[in-house]
């Protein structure tokens, strides 16, 4: 138990749904993260949310759209995903330093296995 | 960004040791991660290196030469339960980003 809870753990969904994944975190961290991995790649980065506000969009599709209502949940709302979508989805969290500098260790939730048919 | 390598796969027996290198290329360093990742589970924090040297945890222990942008993640008298992915993280200077190797596969035989 990481302290970074992910629902749902599984997803099945078809092209034309609409979903939302969750994230929660227990410890007090003020930075939250979305991660994408897929099978025998890197870990990609998609978004990265710093005191509430996002301050990271690597390139992401549009048909991903996040949201940090607070510093302890963050969402991934899906929208006409592809079949290429289809992976881990992981949500992480961290304490961003003094001086505006993320220096932390990165803590992972479970993530959710997203499968688009 | 950064070029991170690390093998695909590994094999071990039952315990033995094995050691997982990881090397990169980075324009400004701060920072190297290892996580571990059961199938299906979180990936884990294992170790952190941000000075040249050995940092020993238990069974575990990191490595890291910054000149040479290599580390390794060595893993002592391997138990069935180390089966699992290994993943290398290195993190820019003056960033939050950490960027990620594909993980090394290691199977525990008994």
């Amino acid at each position: 138990e990481t302290g970074v809870t992910q629902t749902p753990r599984h997803l099945v969904m078809g092209m034309t749904n609409k979903k939302s994944l969750k994230c929660e975190q227990h410890l007090g961290h003020n930075a939250m993260y979305w991660y994408k991995q897929s099978a025998k790649k890197p870990l990609e980065l998609m978004f990265v949310y710093s005191l509430e506000e996002r301050v990271e969009n690597n390139s992401v599709p549009s048909r991903f759209s996040p949201e940090c209502p607070n510093s302890s949940h963050l969402f991934l709302h899906l929208h006409t995903l592809q079949p290429e979508d289809s992976a881990l989805y992981l949500c992480a969290s961290s304490q961003e330093g003094a001086g505006g500098a993320l220096t932390d260790t990165q803590y992972f939730g479970p993530g959710t296995r997203l499968t688009v048919l | 960004g950064q070029n991170i390598d690390q093998p695909t796969e590994m094999t071990a027996t039952e315990g033995a040791i094995v050691q997982i290198n990881c090397t990169y290329q980075t324009s400004g360093f701060n920072g190297l991660f290892w996580y571990q990742q059961h199938a299906g589970e979180a990936p884990t924090f294992l170790s952190y290196n941000v000075l040249d040297g050995l940092e020993e945890k238990g069974r575990f222990s990191s490595f890291l030469s910054r000149s040479k942008g290599y580390s390794y993640l060595l893993l002592k008298e391997l138990q069935m339960k180390d089966s699992a992915s290994y993943l290398c993280a290195v993190r820019d200077h003056g960033d939050y980003k950490l960027s990620f190797g594909a993980g090394t596969t290691v199977t525990v035989r008994a």
